[in-house]
């Protein structure tokens, strides 16, 4: 499979700040998702992103297929905003291979 | 909305005895997953149907794990015996499948705690 790597391991954040988590693979892709994995376990789709930039709401990614990496900008953080982000790209087999995550704590 | 459904939530279990899980897809999905994922790691692929037929099971376990979707809809996931090892979340997915529609979408997972 491919090869992902997801930094920083571990982010803390103060509730509005900004961040940027970033996930650089191994290899080309078909396409890439991001999820939040929420504290049940269950993972949310947040991204469907192959390549450029998509929004929704708080949450905007950019994917960079060419360079191997994508990004994903979490702005006004708040505490609902905790848990654990993936990155999963895939190519042409259509398996995800998922790195070991961001774990992203965000204060009041 | 459409979901992934799962069950059961949570399992306990003492190691030698069998466990099943079972999940439905999302309707009209054809491709459907089952993934293990052990605390603190990004989930990994075990097995992977395309309606009723295996595509991939090279990282299943064979001598204990099995999986089946006898229909091309509904699937299940069996252990036997379980294995202290075994404990994990097991996440199922589905997907249309195909080039441009393989975006995957969860179920909640089944919590195995093997004693």
């Amino acid at each position: 499979g491919i090869q992902v790597e997801q930094s920083p391991p571990d982010l803390i954040l103060q509730e509005g700040a900004n961040s940027t988590l970033r996930c650089n693979f191994s290899d080309s892709v078909n396409n890439l998702q991001w999820f939040h994995q929420n504290p049940w376990g269950q993972l949310i789709n947040l991204f469907y992103i192959p390549s450029g930039t998509k929004q929704n709401g708080r949450l905007s990614a950019t994917t960079v297929a060419t360079e191997r990496y994508s990004l994903l900008y979490i702005s006004s953080s708040q505490t609902t905003d905790s848990g654990v982000y993936f990155c999963a790209p895939c190519r042409n087999d259509y398996k995800l291979s998922f790195g070991a995550g961001t774990t992203v704590t965000v204060r009041a | 909305e459409a979901e992934v459904a799962q069950s059961p939530r949570y399992k306990i279990t003492e190691k030698s005895q069998a466990v099943a899980f079972w999940c439905d897809p999302i309707s009209g999905h054809a491709t459907l997953y089952w993934y293990r994922q052990i605390l603190g790691q990004g989930p990994e692929l075990l097995v992977q149907f395309q309606d009723e037929s295996v595509v991939d099971d090279s990282q299943l376990p064979k001598d204990r794990f099995s999986a089946e979707r006898l229909k091309g809809v509904d699937s299940t996931l069996k252990i036997q015996p379980a294995e202290l090892g075994d404990s994990a979340m097991y996440l199922c997915a589905s997907s249309f499948g195909g080039a441009s529609r393989n975006e995957q979408f969860f179920g909640p997972g089944t919590r195995l705690t093997v004693l």
